[in-house]
Order: C-alpha cells, then sequence, then structure tokens
C-alpha cells in the first residue's frame, strides 16, 4: 500500500538557518503530495501542495517539489524563524483515492 | 469562509461507554474524513463521507462508526470506549471530487479515556 517516510526529528536550529525536512513515498502512479503544519494543541493546517511531476508547491517561504524519479517531497526554507517552530507532516493521497497517509511528523525547534 | 469546526474540544470519558463527536466542513465541501492521532500510531484514516455515503473506510474496528447528514455535517461514534482509544480525533473536509482538492483540518476533539 501507499506509504511515507519523514525524516526522524526532533530538528533543532537556530533562527535564520536554511531546513531541509526529507520525504520519500510509495505509491503507485501519481500521488497528489502535502506539507501539512501543526502547532501546539491545534490541528493541521495545510503548508503546501504539488500535485504532477516536477510541480513545485510553495507557500510562506516553504517550498518543495515533487520528484516522481527519486519518490521525494522534500521540505526547503531558506531562513527559519522561531514562529516555524510546529510539528510537520508529509501526506499523500493516492491517485483516484480520498484518504491521505500520512509520515510520522518531524518536530522542528528554531531557537533566537 | 468559516473553517472547520469540531465539537466538544475535549472530552473524558470512562471505560465502557460511547461518545458522539461532531464536525462541520467549510461550506460548499460535501466531502469529511475523520482521522484519529496517537503519539505511538500517527495520523490514521478513519473513514470518509461524500454525499451522506461512507465512501471509504480505514482498518478500524467496528466500535467506530460515522455518519453524514444532509448539510454535510457529520458525526463519529465510538461505542464500548477502550483506553486506547484516547487520542485527538480530527476531521477534514474538502470538495471530495476531481483530481488535486485538498482537505482542510478542524482544531480537533481530544478525548481522554480512563
Amino acid at each position: 500500500g501507499d506509504s511515507v517516510t519523514q525524516m526522524e526529528g526532533p530538528v533543532t536550529l537556530s533562527e535564520e538557518a536554511f531546513l531541509t525536512i526529507n520525504c520519500t513515498y510509495t505509491a503507485t502512479g501519481y500521488p497528489s503530495l502535502f506539507w501539512y503544519v501543526q502547532y501546539p494543541g491545534e490541528g493541521l493546517q495545510l503548508l503546501l501542495k504539488a500535485t504532477k511531476a516536477d510541480g513545485k508547491g510553495s507557500n510562506k517561504g516553504f517550498e518543495a517539489t515533487y520528484r516522481k524519479e527519486t519518490t521525494s517531497f522534500h521540505l526547503e526554507k531558506g531562513s527559519v524563524q522561531v514562529s516555524d517552530s510546529a510539528v510537520y507532516f508529509c501526506a499523500l493521497r493516492g491517485q483516484g483515492a480520498q484518504k491521505l497517509v500520512f509520515g510520522q511528523g518531524t518536530r522542528l525547534t528554531i531557537n533566537p | 469562509k468559516a473553517g472547520v469546526t469540531q465539537t466538544p474540544r475535549y472530552l473524558i470519558k470512562t471505560r465502557g461507554q460511547q461518545v458522539t463527536l461532531s464536525c462541520s466542513p467549510i461550506s460548499g465541501h460535501r466531502s469529511v474524513s475523520w482521522y484519529q492521532q496517537t503519539p505511538g500510531q500517527g495520523l490514521q484514516f478513519l473513514f470518509e463521507y461524500f454525499s451522506e455515503t461512507q465512501r471509504n473506510k480505514g482498518n478500524f474496528p467496528g466500535r467506530f462508526s460515522g455518519r453524514q447528514f444532509s448539510n454535510s455535517r457529520s458525526e463519529m461514534n465510538v461505542s464500548t470506549l477502550e483506553l486506547g482509544d484516547s487520542a485527538l480525533y480530527l476531521c477534514a473536509s474538502s470538495l471530495g471530487t476531481g483530481e488535486s482538492y485538498e482537505q482542510y483540518f478542524g482544531p480537533g476533539t481530544r478525548l481522554t479515556v480512563t
């Protein structure tokens, strides 16, 4: 079945550092790929998405590129802020499917 | 546009009881999905309803059930609660059709079973 694997956390960085959170997936066909963010005590917020190979999603300085050849969708940000501290989830929705399949989440802490 | 709302936000129940959680989707969305989030298992799909019909179901026991009303609001019910049912229950709404629709999540209901 479909699956998502994220880099293990927690990840701790200093403010203004470069961020990469790795995400790889297993799925048939062309799934849609998503990054969600969860702040303490809240639900999940959609951060960005990409729905076709080589597509790029971007939002709030975050970017991720849908790489079909490496089955990856790594999340990047050039300069993180303390307010980016949260748990980040990579997810996919299989072609023709309705449900989301999530990675295990990566907890990110940014120190001032 | 108002977001997804879930009620109640917090619940404490005793083992063996049953519980009903409610979810109101974004206006115009016809699909509601439910997920369970626990520290050990992460986020797991429970079921999805579209136009009052269960369209997809995850791998959970029959104690977990749901329904959707004509206004797209959805409820999920858990009967004969077990300690392991303690979790954050998230609902997500979406258009439910098309190739690239997104799911938008509510704040969740935190269920504690004692």
